[in-house]
């Protein structure tokens, strides 16, 4: 498998423009997440969905960050409009259900800058 | 709320030290217990995970890790590190089975000198 693939790698724009982030999780996981890791505040949840479901978006910052997951196979991570405080690292990971899936699964992130 | 805490933001060893890096937690519940490493320009891989039994894990390269339920406490050792050690070293918890509240901490960044 070819792990968690995420895209693009890097992403760099300027603040009010949207910023789109795609996941792919590993084949056959049931739960995704969203984490956003920065210096200051290290790694946060800011979402997770089961089959496709958002469970917990509590970790959100603000209403112009959203998440969907259309499919088992896809996941998205828009901001907009984006700020310089969002510029992070945005990673995602994937689990199985059961006890297994605590473990997480991460992909190789995408570091915004936000200009 | 619940936390996890790293004590060290960075530790600088030299090859054939020894390490341990502390992790603590808040909750004094059911947790399940994990560190993940980070390589410098990789993603964040599973080191070694706790769930029940032993309370002594081990996990790749060496590494093992020590559950002291009493001290709240999941610290983490290797006896004689490499420099392909370097790399940061996050500890993380899941309270009450709660499928995704995984919590980090801030993560230790561990420099192995030659």
């Amino acid at each position: 498998d070819a792990g968690v693939i995420q895209s693009p790698r890097h992403e760099v724009t300027e603040m009010g423009q949207e910023v789109t982030l795609r996941c792919k999780p590993i084949s056959g996981h049931d739960y995704l997440f969203w984490y956003r890791q920065t210096m200051m505040r290290g790694l946060e949840l800011l979402i997770y969905f089961n089959n496709n479901v958002p469970i917990d978006d509590s970790g959100m910052p603000e209403d112009r960050f959203s998440a969907k997951m259309p499919n088992a196979s896809f996941s998205t991570l828009k901001i907009q409009p984006s700020e310089p405080r969002d510029s992070a690292v945005y990673f995602c990971a994937s689990s199985l259900g059961g006890q297994a899936s605590y473990e997480q699964y991460f992909g190789p992130g995408t570091r915004l800058t936000v200009t | 709320a619940q936390s996890v805490s790293q004590h060290n933001h960075h530790v600088i060893l030299s090859e054939a030290a020894s390490l341990e890096l502390g992790c603590n937690y808040s909750y004094g519940g059911t947790v399940n217990l994990f560190w993940y490493v980070q390589y410098p320009g990789q993603h964040l891989q599973l080191l070694l995970k706790y769930f029940s039994g032993d309370p002594l894990v081990k996990g790749i390269k060496g590494f093992e890790a020590e559950f002291i339920k009493s001290k709240f406490s999941f610290n983490l050792r290797k006896p004689s590190v490499q420099w392909s050690d370097t790399a940061e070293y996050f500890c993380a918890v899941s309270y009450g089975g709660s499928q995704g509240n995984l919590i980090f901490g801030k993560g230790t960044k561990l420099s192995v000198k030659p």
